[in-house]
């Protein structure tokens, strides 16, 4: 079972700040079976970006998806108010299976 | 547009079955879509549970499969969940979702908002 660790745990930045945001995997895996989730308080998830670099529908040209093999990253290019929230990736595996890193919040500094 | 909508008792005691259900809305589950459960406990992340196929087709998280069942019913455009045997760290948020097609299949793209269930005697 393919394993994500997310760091750092937490992120403190100022709104107008780059986010860099790291997701890496236990072993290879594809990059076509990776996405990323933004979660606000009291909210479900929103789907970001799926096969590691493609936007979701809707979702703004600021948050972009990258990586291959084991390190995948999530950049916010310049951080808006509403991007203060938790962020997980997540692998999609052959059994099938569905795994989620353990998230990370980017906070207000 | 696709909406999803779960249903719980809120309050279960331990040892006993939770029974979930989601309604879908905007689109006909016979049609096509994967559909899934996942839960989250409170302050913690994302755990998938279970998912089934508009085919029938099921697959379970095998942290879980023991004491799962998911199943849908086409006529009332949901699908369910029953855990048994449940205890206090089977307290969560449970959410239904949609699992995405082509290049988004290993996604989930399309949430409810979740139901919150307390395992509690």
């Amino acid at each position: 079972e393919v394993v994500l660790t997310q760091s750092p745990g937490t992120l403190y930045l100022s709104p107008g700040g780059r986010a860099t945001l790291s997701c890496r995997a236990s072993q290879s895996v594809s990059s076509g079976f990776l996405a990323w989730y933004q979660q606000k308080p009291g909210q479900a998830p929103r789907l970001l970006i799926y096969a590691a670099s493609t936007r979701a529908t809707g979702i703004p040209a600021r948050f972009s998806g990258s990586g291959s093999g084991t390190d995948f990253t999530l950049t916010i290019s310049t951080l808006e108010p509403e991007d203060f929230a938790v962020y997980y990736c997540q692998h999609f595996g052959s059994s099938p299976t569905w795994t989620f890193g353990q998230g990370t919040k980017v906070e207000i500094k | 547009q696709v909406q999803l909508q779960e249903s719980g008792p809120g309050l279960v005691k331990p040892s006993e079955t939770l029974s979930l259900t989601c309604v879908v809305s905007g689109y006909a589950i016979s049609n096509g879509y994967d559909w899934g459960w996942i839960r989250q406990p409170p302050g913690k992340g994302l755990e998938w549970i279970a998912r089934i196929h508009h085919s029938g087709t099921i697959h379970y998280n095998p942290s879980f499969e023991s004491r799962v069942t998911i199943s849908a019913d086409t006529s009332k455009n949901q699908f369910s969940l029953k855990m048994t045997s449940m205890s206090a760290t089977d307290t969560a948020l449970y959410y239904c979702a949609r699992r995405g097609q082509g290049l988004a299949m290993g996604a989930f793209d399309i949430w409810g908002q979740g139901t919150m269930v307390t395992v509690s005697s």
